[in-house]
Protein backbone atom coordinates (compact mmCIF):
# COMPACT_ATOMS: atom_id res chain seq x y z
CA UNK A 1 0.00 0.00 0.00
CA UNK A 2 1.43 3.51 -0.64
CA UNK A 3 1.89 5.95 1.82
CA UNK A 4 3.16 9.50 2.73
CA UNK A 5 5.49 10.45 5.68
CA UNK A 6 5.89 14.10 6.90
CA UNK A 7 8.07 14.04 9.71
CA UNK A 8 8.25 17.53 11.28
CA UNK A 9 4.90 18.35 12.45
CA UNK A 10 5.81 21.66 13.15
CA UNK A 11 8.38 24.03 11.36
CA UNK A 12 8.59 28.05 12.60
CA UNK A 13 11.32 30.30 10.42
CA UNK A 14 11.79 33.74 10.20
CA UNK A 15 10.16 36.47 7.59
CA UNK A 16 12.61 36.17 5.04
CA UNK A 17 13.82 33.04 5.28
CA UNK A 18 14.49 29.55 3.57
CA UNK A 19 11.66 26.99 4.08
CA UNK A 20 11.49 23.46 3.13
CA UNK A 21 9.02 20.97 4.16
CA UNK A 22 9.96 16.77 3.90
CA UNK A 23 8.07 14.68 2.25
CA UNK A 24 9.30 10.82 1.74
CA UNK A 25 7.00 8.25 0.24
CA UNK A 26 6.21 4.61 0.00
CA UNK A 27 4.91 3.33 -3.43
CA UNK A 28 6.64 0.81 -5.42
CA UNK A 29 6.06 2.50 -8.83
CA UNK A 30 6.45 6.24 -9.87
CA UNK A 31 3.72 8.42 -7.98
CA UNK A 32 1.50 11.47 -9.10
CA UNK A 33 2.96 14.04 -6.09
CA UNK A 34 1.03 16.79 -5.08
CA UNK A 35 1.88 19.74 -2.52
CA UNK A 36 -1.21 20.86 -0.73
CA UNK A 37 -1.87 24.44 1.87
CA UNK A 38 -4.45 24.96 4.36
CA UNK A 39 -4.82 28.35 5.21
CA UNK A 40 -6.38 28.83 8.36
CA UNK A 41 -9.93 28.20 8.03
CA UNK A 42 -9.91 27.42 4.12
CA UNK A 43 -10.16 24.01 2.46
CA UNK A 44 -7.07 22.74 0.57
CA UNK A 45 -5.49 24.75 -2.31
CA UNK A 46 -3.01 22.69 -4.59
CA UNK A 47 0.60 24.53 -4.73
CA UNK A 48 2.29 22.55 -7.55
CA UNK A 49 2.29 18.79 -8.52
CA UNK A 50 4.96 16.19 -10.02
CA UNK A 51 3.83 13.54 -12.73
CA UNK A 52 6.85 13.17 -15.03
CA UNK A 53 9.48 15.15 -16.85
CA UNK A 54 11.41 17.65 -14.75
CA UNK A 55 11.89 16.15 -11.14
CA UNK A 56 12.14 20.29 -9.93
CA UNK A 57 8.45 21.74 -10.44
CA UNK A 58 7.45 25.21 -9.85
CA UNK A 59 4.27 26.18 -7.87
CA UNK A 60 2.20 28.97 -6.67
CA UNK A 61 3.83 31.64 -4.61
CA UNK A 62 7.13 31.10 -5.91
CA UNK A 63 7.19 27.36 -4.12
CA UNK A 64 9.00 24.69 -5.69
CA UNK A 65 9.53 20.45 -5.07
CA UNK A 66 11.95 18.49 -6.48
CA UNK A 67 11.35 14.74 -6.96
CA UNK A 68 13.71 12.09 -6.07
CA UNK A 69 13.27 8.33 -7.22
CA UNK A 70 16.07 7.14 -5.43
CA UNK A 71 15.31 8.77 -1.64
CA UNK A 72 11.43 8.33 -2.46
CA UNK A 73 11.10 11.89 -1.82
CA UNK A 74 9.89 14.85 -2.59
CA UNK A 75 10.18 18.11 -0.51
CA UNK A 76 8.74 21.33 -0.79
CA UNK A 77 11.09 25.13 -1.10
CA UNK A 78 10.55 28.18 -1.06
CA UNK A 79 13.73 30.67 -0.85
CA UNK A 80 12.05 33.46 1.38
CA UNK A 81 8.85 32.79 3.42
CA UNK A 82 6.21 35.44 3.79
CA UNK A 83 4.11 36.04 6.94
CA UNK A 84 1.06 34.82 5.11
CA UNK A 85 2.91 31.29 4.17
CA UNK A 86 1.77 30.25 7.79
CA UNK A 87 -0.46 27.35 7.20
CA UNK A 88 -0.30 23.83 6.80
CA UNK A 89 1.27 21.50 4.02
CA UNK A 90 0.31 18.39 3.25
CA UNK A 91 2.00 15.85 0.78
CA UNK A 92 0.23 13.67 -0.97
CA UNK A 93 0.39 11.10 -3.32
CA UNK A 94 -1.86 9.07 -5.63
CA UNK A 95 -1.18 6.00 -7.73
CA UNK A 96 -2.14 7.38 -11.14
CA UNK A 97 -4.76 9.31 -12.83
CA UNK A 98 -7.74 7.20 -13.59
CA UNK A 99 -10.83 7.74 -11.65
CA UNK A 100 -10.63 5.56 -9.36
CA UNK A 101 -7.51 6.71 -7.66
CA UNK A 102 -7.35 8.26 -4.96
CA UNK A 103 -4.64 11.00 -2.94
CA UNK A 104 -3.33 9.74 -0.03
CA UNK A 105 -1.93 12.56 2.55
CA UNK A 106 0.50 13.19 4.49
CA UNK A 107 0.12 14.45 8.17
CA UNK A 108 0.94 18.18 7.10
CA UNK A 109 3.48 20.30 8.53
CA UNK A 110 2.52 23.55 10.51
CA UNK A 111 4.54 26.30 9.37
CA UNK A 112 4.47 29.50 11.75
CA UNK A 113 6.56 32.08 10.17
CA UNK A 114 7.65 34.90 12.49
CA UNK A 115 7.86 38.22 11.52
CA UNK B 1 -13.07 29.53 -12.15
CA UNK B 2 -13.94 26.16 -10.41
CA UNK B 3 -15.07 26.19 -6.53
CA UNK B 4 -16.30 23.77 -3.96
CA UNK B 5 -18.40 25.36 -0.80
CA UNK B 6 -19.52 23.23 1.95
CA UNK B 7 -21.50 23.78 4.33
CA UNK B 8 -22.26 23.58 7.27
CA UNK B 9 -18.57 24.96 8.43
CA UNK B 10 -19.38 24.17 11.46
CA UNK B 11 -21.89 22.08 13.46
CA UNK B 12 -22.09 20.44 16.84
CA UNK B 13 -24.37 17.33 17.40
CA UNK B 14 -25.48 14.99 20.71
CA UNK B 15 -23.94 11.50 20.35
CA UNK B 16 -25.66 9.07 18.73
CA UNK B 17 -27.50 11.39 16.46
CA UNK B 18 -26.97 12.04 13.00
CA UNK B 19 -25.38 14.99 10.81
CA UNK B 20 -25.72 15.89 7.15
CA UNK B 21 -23.13 17.80 5.11
CA UNK B 22 -23.46 18.83 1.85
CA UNK B 23 -21.00 20.47 -0.73
CA UNK B 24 -21.85 22.20 -4.20
CA UNK B 25 -19.48 22.41 -7.19
CA UNK B 26 -19.40 26.27 -8.71
CA UNK B 27 -17.94 26.73 -12.50
CA UNK B 28 -17.32 23.32 -13.40
CA UNK B 29 -18.90 19.71 -13.14
CA UNK B 30 -18.08 17.26 -10.62
CA UNK B 31 -18.09 14.47 -12.12
CA UNK B 32 -16.06 12.46 -9.09
CA UNK B 33 -16.44 13.97 -5.77
CA UNK B 34 -14.11 12.32 -2.97
CA UNK B 35 -15.13 13.00 0.98
CA UNK B 36 -12.28 12.69 3.31
CA UNK B 37 -12.36 12.95 7.34
CA UNK B 38 -9.24 14.72 9.21
CA UNK B 39 -9.97 13.28 12.51
CA UNK B 40 -8.11 15.34 15.40
CA UNK B 41 -4.30 15.18 15.05
CA UNK B 42 -4.54 13.02 11.79
CA UNK B 43 -4.24 13.11 8.10
CA UNK B 44 -7.52 12.98 5.80
CA UNK B 45 -8.68 9.57 5.46
CA UNK B 46 -10.40 8.92 1.98
CA UNK B 47 -14.06 7.95 3.47
CA UNK B 48 -15.23 6.81 -0.25
CA UNK B 49 -15.10 7.91 -3.82
CA UNK B 50 -18.59 8.85 -5.54
CA UNK B 51 -18.25 9.42 -9.50
CA UNK B 52 -21.96 10.37 -11.21
CA UNK B 53 -23.44 7.25 -12.79
CA UNK B 54 -21.32 4.67 -10.84
CA UNK B 55 -21.21 2.72 -7.62
CA UNK B 56 -19.77 4.68 -5.09
CA UNK B 57 -16.52 2.75 -3.74
CA UNK B 58 -16.22 3.08 0.04
CA UNK B 59 -12.42 2.80 1.59
CA UNK B 60 -12.03 0.11 4.37
CA UNK B 61 -13.33 0.97 7.91
CA UNK B 62 -15.93 3.04 6.60
CA UNK B 63 -19.45 1.70 5.13
CA UNK B 64 -22.64 3.06 3.73
CA UNK B 65 -24.44 2.39 6.57
CA UNK B 66 -22.65 4.48 8.78
CA UNK B 67 -21.59 6.97 5.65
CA UNK B 68 -24.62 7.35 3.19
CA UNK B 69 -23.35 9.41 0.02
CA UNK B 70 -25.47 11.05 -2.39
CA UNK B 71 -24.53 12.64 -5.61
CA UNK B 72 -27.41 13.10 -7.89
CA UNK B 73 -26.09 15.59 -10.07
CA UNK B 74 -22.91 16.91 -11.96
CA UNK B 75 -23.10 19.98 -8.85
CA UNK B 76 -23.98 18.48 -5.79
CA UNK B 77 -22.95 15.83 -3.21
CA UNK B 78 -23.98 15.25 0.26
CA UNK B 79 -23.22 13.27 2.50
CA UNK B 80 -24.61 11.80 6.11
CA UNK B 81 -22.89 10.76 9.41
CA UNK B 82 -25.39 8.32 11.18
CA UNK B 83 -25.21 8.04 14.80
CA UNK B 84 -22.41 10.22 15.58
CA UNK B 85 -19.79 9.23 18.03
CA UNK B 86 -16.75 10.91 19.65
CA UNK B 87 -14.34 9.61 17.17
CA UNK B 88 -16.93 10.74 14.43
CA UNK B 89 -15.26 14.03 15.63
CA UNK B 90 -12.99 16.19 12.63
CA UNK B 91 -13.01 18.01 9.22
CA UNK B 92 -14.59 16.46 6.58
CA UNK B 93 -13.44 17.39 3.37
CA UNK B 94 -14.90 17.15 -0.13
CA UNK B 95 -12.91 16.79 -3.20
CA UNK B 96 -14.49 17.12 -6.93
CA UNK B 97 -13.05 17.07 -10.22
CA UNK B 98 -14.41 17.21 -13.80
CA UNK B 99 -12.50 13.96 -15.22
CA UNK B 100 -9.43 11.70 -13.94
CA UNK B 101 -6.99 14.21 -15.80
CA UNK B 102 -7.95 17.10 -13.70
CA UNK B 103 -7.22 18.17 -10.15
CA UNK B 104 -9.20 17.87 -7.35
CA UNK B 105 -11.19 21.14 -5.82
CA UNK B 106 -11.61 21.21 -2.52
CA UNK B 107 -14.08 22.79 -0.54
CA UNK B 108 -13.16 24.38 3.05
CA UNK B 109 -14.65 21.53 5.07
CA UNK B 110 -17.36 20.85 7.63
CA UNK B 111 -15.67 20.80 10.89
CA UNK B 112 -18.05 18.35 13.26
CA UNK B 113 -18.13 18.75 17.12
CA UNK B 114 -19.85 15.35 19.17
CA UNK B 115 -20.79 16.11 22.57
Amino acid sequence: AQSVTQPDARVTVSEGASLQLRCKYSYSATPYLFWYVQYPRQGLQLLLKYYSGDPVVQGVNSFEAEFSKSNSSFHLQKASVHWSDSAVYFCALSMGNSAGNKLTFGIGTRVLVRP
Amino acid sequence: GALVYQYPRRTICKSGTSMRMECQAVGFQATSVAWYRQSPQKTFELIALSTVNSAIKYEQNFTQEKFPISHPNLSFSSMTVLNAYLEDRGLYLCGARPNANSDYTFGSGTRLLVI
